[in-house]
């Protein structure tokens, strides 16, 4: 069965540092990944997502991701983050067919410190 | 306008009641999803439709249904509510191509 795992429950990390948040997804074929983000009282946002093609990927708001098909892994990363970033972060595998079902995982907490 | 909107954004009721959380989307999608959302777990599918004639289970489906009134609007009920059915519960929607999906801002559902 398809499954994601996000290994981080809460990060906390200072304004202006860089930030990774991993994810690692379990299924069979080919995948279709998303990271979302959520902020506190609103619904997900998508920030970026990857099909196929060039391994990294560039999303909204400066986020970037790497599809790492030998590890299982499509890591978020942004290289200096602000305080509006502090979030709930979800990667999520798509399922068949193109990736429509979306499983989720637990998420991850960002915390920034000024 | 938001693409995606869900009524009630927050509902209180009591166990046994049935309730319905609505979902209207002016997004021209034909797939719609309806999830729920609890500390810890992530989101989980209860129940998605890939067009108005059809209808699939998801992962948690049990204790729900749901209805496809149109292309736009897609209806999850909980027939006899209970507490551990206390979740934020959102609305998505996709196109076929695979390109991510769009959610609703969410109702907060309390069952006491």
């Amino acid at each position: 069965a398809q499954s994601v795992t996000q290994p981080d429950i809460h990060i906390t990390v200072s304004e202006g540092a860089s930030l990774e948040l991993r994810c690692n997804y379990s299924y069979g074929a080919t995948p279709y990944l998303f990271w979302y983000v959520q902020s506190p009282g609103q619904g997900l946002q998508l920030l970026l997502k990857y099909f196929s093609g060039d391994t990294l990927v560039q999303g909204i708001k400066g986020f970037e991701a790497e599809f790492k098909r030998s590890q299982s892994s499509f890591n978020l990363r942004k290289p200096s983050v602000h305080w509006s970033d502090a979030a709930e972060y979800f990667c999520a595998v798509g399922v068949a067919p193109y990736g429509n079902k979306l499983v989720f995982g637990a998420g991850t907490i960002l915390r920034v410190k000024s | 306008d938001a693409d995606v909107t869900q009524t009630p954004r927050n509902r209180i009721t009591k166990t046994g009641k049935r309730i319905m959380l609505e979902c209207s989307q002016t997004k021209g999608h034909d797939r719609m999803y309806w999830y729920r959302q609890d500390p810890g777990l992530g989101l989980r599918l209860i129940y998605y439709s890939f067009d108005v004639k059809d209808i699939n289970k998801g992962e948690i489906s049990d204790g729900y249904s749901v209805s496809r009134q149109a292309q736009a609007k897609f209806s999850l009920s909980l027939e006899s509510a209970i507490p551990n059915q206390t979740a934020l519960y959102f609305c998505a929607t996709s196109d076929p191509g695979g390109g991510g999906q769009f959610f609703g801002p969410g109702t907060r559902l309390t069952v006491l």
